[in-house]
């Protein structure tokens, strides 16, 4: 069955250095990748989005990128501030109409000073 | 502030009952999504309309159901509740298609069935 797997452990780094989240997935073959960040209580807000055939994305302090052929996505948050402290969240999709976004169950990001 | 609202924040309810939640998308999205998330579960797709038509399902209960209005604001209906039926359900909307367009989320409803 369709797996997306992000690390459940929370990802505590310090302010200022580079965090890396990983997204992989297994019996699946994504046309887009998402990646959504969620505070706790509120509804996840979008960040990224890669198609299959990206490498990479950049967006101010954002990268993304997309390795079809190891089925893992990376996103690198520089610089980090305390307030990227929160949980991100990545997202699949066929392409389609009626394709649907898969969710992983997210990971954990905590920025200390 | 995503342009998408829901209501309403919060609602307590009894198992057995019936309730609805409401969703209106931004301003020019056709597509609406529902999902619920609950603590052991993460964020689960229910069901996306677009322009009033149902797409896709996901794992949504036969005890729940769906429909997008002509002004394209979307219920979401959920009947027979039971305690595991708590949870927060967020309602999404987008211009187009799931997987190339960013989805836009709503505050959420959390539910608390007693």
């Amino acid at each position: 069955s369709q797996k997306i797997e992000q690390n459940s452990e929370a990802l505590n780094i310090q302010e200022g250095k580079t965090a890396t989240l990983t997204c992989n997935y297994t019996n699946y073959s994504p046309a887009y990748l998402q990646w959504y960040r969620q505070d706790p209580g509120r509804g996840p807000v979008f960040l990224l989005l890669i198609r299959e055939n990206e490498k990479e994305k950049r967006k101010e302090r954002l990268k993304v990128t997309f390795d079809t052929t190891l089925k893992q996505s990376l996103f690198h948050i520089t610089a980090s501030q305390p307030a990227d402290s929160a949980t991100y969240l990545c997202a699949l999709s066929p392409t389609g109409t009626a394709s649907k976004l898969t969710f992983g169950t997210g990971t954990r990001l905590q920025v200390t000073l | 502030d995503s342009g998408v609202t829901q209501t309403p924040k919060h609602l307590i309810t009894a198992t057995g009952q019936r309730v609805t939640l409401r969703c209106s998308p931004r301003s020019g999205d056709l597509s609406v999504y529902w999902y619920q998330q609950s603590l052991d579960q993460g964020l689960q797709f229910l069901i996306q309309y677009y322009n009033g038509e149902e797409r896709a399902k996901g794992n949504i209960l036969e005890r729940f159901s769906a429909q997008q209005f002509p002004d394209l604001h979307s219920e979401l209906n959920l009947s027979s509740l039971e305690l595991g039926d708590s949870a927060l359900y967020f309602c999404a909307s987008s211009v187009g298609a799931p997987g190339s367009y960013e989805q836009y989320f709503g505050p959420g409803t959390r539910l608390t069935v007693t």
